[in-house]
């Protein structure tokens, strides 16, 4: 039973689309995540929610919008895609304490713009 | 600015000798330091992390060694496995913003041959 999964894996579309990526976790936790992993492998983070609050957004373009239904469930979606958006993008989720335990992540969705 | 590095893009070890991974850090305020194991099309999985007031700290074959006056840290793996051949991230917590916030390295690409 995955513990944190999303959707699509791959996800293969043309510039100026808007596409959407779904994240869930069955693991209780109460802190989601997405990270973006670029084509140098640096793995950075774009946003945080806690128990459906946004509490972390990097330098992110305002054409990403996550959503949060409920605590297990964190979405992206992205407007007007472009070149440079093709990446793989994790989605995370940890308990409270998890400086010590760790995220858990999912397998990636690769994104390859068009 | 890379605040997490590893140096080493790649590694190779033969099987039952030592894996040491390294990792620097610039932030003196990071107070967490984990390590990620990571396969192929897969998300990066928790490996161990070690507390910035400890100098080390062990899981069965995995043991981590912080040298915070040289913002210096290193996973060693002995025995090597053929199974541990994945790319290993090093990541630091804290760092003056959300607490939950990750930053992680590039990663070394380790080999184990046989």
């Amino acid at each position: 039973d995955t513990a944190v999964s999303q959707t699509p894996k791959y996800l293969v579309t043309q510039m100026g689309n808007d596409k959407s990526i779904k994240c869930e976790q069955n693991l209780g936790h109460d802190t989601m995540y997405w990270y973006k992993q670029d084509s140098k492998k640096f793995l950075k983070i774009m946003f945080s929610y806690n128990n459906k609050e946004l509490i972390i957004n990097e330098t992110v373009p305002n054409r990403f919008s996550p959503k949060s239904p409920d605590k297990a469930h964190l979405n992206l979606h992205i407007n007007s895609l472009e070149l440079g958006d093709s990446a793989v993008y994790f989605c995370a989720s940890s308990p409270r304490d998890s400086k010590v335990y760790g995220y858990t992540f999912g397998s990636g969705t690769r994104l390859t713009v068009v | 600015d890379q605040q997490v590095k590893q140096n080493s893009p790649s590694l190779s070890v033969q099987e039952g000798r030592i894996s040491i991974l390294n990792c620097d850090y610039t932030n003196s305020m990071f107070d967490y330091f984990l390590w990620y194991k990571k396969y192929p099309a897969e998300g990066p999985t928790f490996l161990i992390s070690i507390s910035s007031i400890k100098d080390k700290n062990e899981d069965g074959r995995f043991t981590v060694f912080l040298n915070k006056s040289a913002k210096h840290l290193s996973l060693h793996i002995v025995p090597s496995q053929p199974g541990d051949s994945a790319v290993y991230f090093c990541a630091a917590s804290g760092g003056g913003g959300t607490a939950s916030k990750l930053t992680f390295g590039t990663g070394t690409r380790l080999q184990v041959t046989l």
